[in-house]
């Protein structure tokens, strides 16, 4: 595809449910983002994957949330027993490189709207 | 560690007239700063960069934001606005090193007056 693309790119769920966010980025991308922008912020980065590991996830506000990319492509974004305050705009983003020096833009999808209810 | 902060969450400004958002940045290292807008139930569109090239940058729709290093500023400006710039835009900083997570600012909602 042209672009990074995420699905489902709205979600509603019960409180208590578990949600799985998909982020398919731009092929040959080796660094992945997840970001959260809840109503009316700026994002918030969560996690970054280079290739299928795992490098930084200090932004992941509980372990209820867990990430992955097992095969260094596609990335799901999980949260178990979702709570109200999990409400928000799911970001994804990725870029060519890891961290190589020089500028390395990122792309982003479209979101996933998460509504806990 | 970087941030950028945003003045004022909110801007009005009137068809034709000057579109000024302002944004300051703090980064222990030489920083990369980029502007994004977001329309409303979209995604963040990059508006302009800076690289650490020309410390003045022009960006898509006639946006332009310098660069000004003693006065850890990076505000971005039109000269005049239009309706259709009406919309939510983010400052956001990033490290130089290092895989370059994007930290952002809380957004300025610009209302065009007609």
């Amino acid at each position: 595809g042209a672009g990074v693309s995420q699905s489902p790119r709205y979600k509603v769920a019960k409180r208590g449910q578990d949600v799985a966010l998909r982020c398919d980025p731009i092929s040959g991308h080796v660094s992945l983002f997840w970001y959260q922008q809840a109503l009316g912020q700026g994002p918030e980065f969560l996690t970054y994957f280079q290739n299928e590991a795992q490098l930084d996830k200090s932004g992941l506000p509980s372990d209820r949330f867990f990430a992955e990319r097992p095969e260094g492509s596609v990335s799901t974004l999980k949260i178990q027993r979702t709570q109200q305050e999990d409400s928000a705009v799911y970001l994804c983003a990725s870029s060519l490189l890891g961290g190589s020096g020089g500028y390395n833009e990122q792309f982003f999808g479209p979101g996933t709207r998460l509504t806990v209810l | 560690a970087q941030s950028v902060t945003q003045l004022g969450s909110h801007v009005s400004v009137s068809e034709g007239a000057l579109v000024l958002l302002r944004c300051n940045y703090s980064s222990s290292v030489p920083p990369y700063l980029f502007w994004y807008v977001q329309y409303p139930n979209q995604g963040l569109q990059l508006l302009l960069k800076y690289t650490s090239a020309a410390t003045l940058v022009k960006g898509i729709n006639g946006f332009e934001a310098e660069f000004k290093k003693s006065e850890t500023s990076f505000h971005l400006t039109k000269p005049s606005a239009h309706m259709s710039d009406a919309a939510e835009y983010f400052c956001a900083v990033t490290l130089s090193g290092g895989y370059q997570k994007v930290t952002f600012g809380t957004g300025t909602k610009l209302q065009v007056i007609p």
